[in-house]
Formats: C-alpha cells, structure tokens, sequence
C-alpha cells in the first residue's frame, strides 16, 4: 500500500533564508507526487507534481521540489522564504499502477519569521 | 483553470438533522469527485471516491447511510451528511479530477465547507 510521510510538524525559516520541508513515500509502482499548501480555513491549493521527467519540478510562489528515486523523497524547497508562505502543507502520493486515490502526509506546518 | 467550488462555506446545525454540501467543477469536466475530511490539525481523512452516474466507493470505517454522495452530472457532486451529530462536526473538503484536456492527474480543491452541529 502506498504511503507518505512528513516527519516534521513544524518548520520554522527566518524570511529570506532558503526553505526545505521534507517528504518521504512508499508506492509499489511509480509514484505520482505532489505537493498542496491549505491556508487557514480554507481549501488546498496545488503547488507543484511530478509524473514523469526532469527531476526539478517548478512549480507556482517560486517552490520547487526534487524527486529522488533512490532516497524515496520528494522534498518541497523555496530560495527565499517570504512572510506569506507560512501556512499547512501537505505532499500527497499516488501510486501509478492503481487506483485514483492519492493518500496524504499528516502535514507539516511552516512558519516564516520576519 | 482549474476552479472548484464549495457550497455553503458554513453551516451550523442542530443534532438529528440533514445537511447537504454542494461541490461543483466551475470550468471543467470532471470525471471523478473525492470527498475529504479534516479534524483540527491533521491529515485529510478520505471519505469516498464519487463518478458520475455510479455509486460512490467509500473508504473502510466510513458510514455509506450516514454519508450519502450524489455525482449527478460531470461538475456537480453533493455529500448528505444524514442526522447529523455533533462528533460529525469538522471540515469537509471536496476535490475534483478533469475528464480531459490536460493535467488530468492533478486533483483540484474547493474551498471547504465547516460544518458545525449543535
């Protein structure tokens, strides 16, 4: 069964300073990746995935991630943080070989200092 | 775009009734609808997964009488939450995948709706 793990609770980043919040995943076949962000009280919004390719993903706000197959992980990194970035974020898996479901990591929750 | 929709945003409800959340792919087409869950600081808890024109698939552990999911057409998706209680309270989040036109692996969120029952 595929899963997704996030094992920080919290980052905290001073703004300016480069972020990097982790991801890890377990699927049986090729994974579909991705990455959400969810503001107070409201919906999830998608950030960035990775399907197939280049293993740089860009994605919108200036994040990008990097799917490295032999370490499992697929952390969300930003050059410079800003203020506004901090919110919930979550990495989310699908495994390619089944069915639509994608399973989410618990979340992880990043604060910006300014 | 990718817009989903969420209606209402907000309800409050008294214990033994109805609520229905409408879900709606606003500029797409979509072939599957997923109804999510939220409790207070944690993961999205998937409900059920919802196709147009077939009965929805619900998760293990997740009451197909209690939560009842209607995919009437290719944008329009509702969850019944039927006598409702108050540990049904939390946040009900639905996302959509599009039938076509590109980024079809990509699931869309709406906005959420929070249910409060009295």
């Amino acid at each position: 069964a595929q899963s997704v793990a996030q094992p920080e609770d919290q980052v905290n980043v001073a703004e300016g300073n480069p972020l990097t919040v982790k991801c890890t995943y377990s699927v049986s076949g090729n994974p579909y990746l991705f990455w959400y962000v969810q503001y107070p009280n409201r919906g999830l919004q998608f950030l960035l995935k990775y399907i197939t390719g280049d293993n740089l993903v860009k994605g919108s706000y200036g994040f990008e991630a990097e799917f490295n197959k032999s370490q499992t992980s697929f952390h969300l990194k930003k050059p410079s943080a800003l203020v506004s970035d901090s919110a919930l974020y979550f990495c989310a898996v699908r495994d390619s070989g089944r069915d639509d479901k994608i399973i989410f990591g618990k979340g992880t929750r990043l604060h910006i200092l300014p | 775009g990718a817009v989903v929709s969420q209606h209402p945003s907000r309800v409050i409800c008294k214990s033994g009734t109805s609520v229905k959340i409408e879900c709606r792919s606003l500029d797409f087409q979509a072939t599957t609808m997923f109804w999510y869950r939220q409790f207070p600081k944690k993961s999205l808890m998937l409900m059920a997964t919802s196709n147009e024109g077939s009965k929805a698939t619900y998760e293990q552990g997740v009451e197909k009488d209690k939560f009842l999911i209607n995919h009437a057409s290719l944008t329009l998706s509702t969850l019944t939450v039927t006598s409702a209680h108050p540990e049904d309270s939390s946040f009900y989040i639905c996302s959509a995948r599009k039938l076509a036109g590109g980024e079809t692996d990509t699931q869309y969120f709406g906005p959420g709706t929070r249910l409060t029952v009295l």
